[in-house]
């Protein structure tokens, strides 16, 4: 069935970067939007940013800019959230979530990934 | 940036009891809202969208409503499931934002 499967969880030193990969089952990557969320332990729901796989067109909220790149590969149908210079706030479950068809972006997420759970630790 | 204000934070609720949790955006969004259960170590779950249609598969007992800036999910009839946290989303601007989130817990 149409599913994202997200790499596993890591633990990483501050200042360090992190790639979470999203891969998308069933359906063509490059159809749809991608979204990314992040959750951190105890709060709410956080909208990160999003790409157009067919375009690879993003966009990524003001308060990542600089720090996170959203990439994709469509020979793997996977896509990609990489963040640098990470800190201990940046410990929280990421998700990926499919948004909208074609140019079609302004869409509800119907399908998510499972979360991977990014720790920063010294 | 739209801001999406959720009321309340958190409820205490029995089951069979109807419950209301409303979203407030910081300007119109025309509609372009979701809603989204999501539950401890769970994939939040897509409940309607368009502000007031359901996603296929889940339970009648969930219904949206509203329009401009305010919205609301109502849940008739509580079910043990239930029991989770509500988010809203909106999705009219291209930077998309959620709510804080609204907790159902058990009274």
């Amino acid at each position: 069935q149409v599913q994202l499967v997200q790499s596993g969880s890591e633990v990483k030193k501050p200042g360090a970067s992190v790639k979470v990969s999203c891969q998308a089952f069933a359906y063509t990557l490059s159809a749809y939007y991608m979204h990314w969320i992040r959750q951190a332990p105890g709060q709410g729901l956080e909208w990160m940013g999003w790409i157009n796989p067919y375009t690879d067109a993003t966009n990524v909220t003001e308060k990542f800019q600089g720090r996170v790149t959203v990439t994709s590969d469509r020979s793997v149908s996977t896509a990609y959230m990489e963040m640098n210079s990470l800190t201990s706030d940046d410990t929280a479950v990421y998700y990926c979530a499919r948004g909208g068809r074609g140019y079609h972006n302004h869409a509800a997420l119907d399908i998510w990934g499972q979360g991977t759970l990014i720790i920063v630790s010294s | 940036e739209i801001q999406l204000t959720q009321s309340p934070s958190s409820l205490s609720a029995s089951v069979g009891d109807r419950v209301t949790i409303t979203c407030r955006a910081s300007q119109g969004i025309y509609n372009s809202l979701a809603w989204y259960q999501h539950k401890p170590g769970k994939a939040p779950k897509l409940l309607l969208y368009a502000a007031s249609i359901l996603q296929s598969g889940v339970p009648s007992r969930f219904s949206g409503s509203g329009s401009g800036t305010d919205y609301t999910l109502t849940i008739t009839s509580l079910q043990p499931e239930d029991f989770a946290t509500y988010y809203c989303h909106q999705y009219y601007n291209t930077l998309a934002s959620f709510g804080g989130g609204t907790t159902v817990d058990i009274k």
